[in-house]
């Protein structure tokens, strides 16, 4: 089984719609990130979580928001929506110790129309 | 201008060559670089990392620091198809207690031909 999964695969919404996508992991790290990648971009952080108490906003944050239900999940929601928010979303985590090393969720492909 | 630039590719190779992928970077506080490689429809996964300058070798991937040129390279030798992907640099000024920030280059794109 993955260490890292997300749900779901694919996606495809309509503008101003409320839409949340899940991330699991059972490798026991402590920090989690979402990422969105997108073509000549890279990827970008969105919102990362030291634990369950503490959570932070990345680089890119309008427009998204958060929230770690347990040490084992975190979720990412678009409270309404647009085009521009069309893109590849990543989950990961990492240990304290080993920081460098962030274990990718397979991604979640999302279209607004 | 972007704190990492990464020539986005694609590059297309055949089987059996050197492959040079770079990035270059502004911020002179980055300590820590990293490359990633990510297969299609897959998420990224650690392949190297490297703390300030020099050089670090793993089978056939050695990667570079060069922090007087704020340049880091990743050379392939002997290059496979099964090379082919999109490696990522990454980058952080300072890992520990610093949530783990990377910050990504765009990705290069890599096909190997048989």
């Amino acid at each position: 089984d993955a260490d890292v999964t997300q749900t779901p695969r694919n996606r495809i919404t309509k503008t101003g719609k409320r839409i949340m996508l899940e991330c699991s992991q059972t490798k026991g790290h402590d920090r989690m990130y979402w990422y969105r990648q997108d073509p000549g971009l890279g990827l970008r952080l969105i919102y990362y979580s030291f634990d369950v108490k503490d959570i932070n906003k990345g680089e890119i944050s309008d427009g998204y928001s958060v929230s770690r239900q347990a040490q084992a999940k975190f979720s990412l929601s678009l409270e309404s929506a647009i085009p521009n928010q069309t893109a590849l979303y990543f989950c990961a985590t990492s240990d304290l110790q080993r920081e460098e090393t962030q274990y990718f969720g397979p991604g979640t492909r999302l279209l607004v129309l | 201008q972007k704190e990492v630039e990464q020539d986005p590719g694609p590059l297309s190779v055949p089987e059996g060559a050197i492959v040079s992928l770079n990035c270059t970077y502004s911020n002179s506080a980055f300590q820590y670089f990293m490359w990633y490689r990510q297969y299609s429809r897959k998420g990224p996964e650690l392949l190297m990392y490297t703390y300030s300058s020099g050089n670090k070798e793993d089978g056939r991937f050695t990667a570079q620091v060069d922090k007087s040129s704020k340049y880091i390279s990743l050379f392939i030798r002997d290059s496979q198809p099964s090379d082919s992907a999109t490696y990522l640099c990454a980058m952080s000024p300072m890992i520990y207690n610093q949530g783990g920030k990377l910050i990504f280059g765009q990705g290069t794109e890599l096909s190997v031909k048989p």
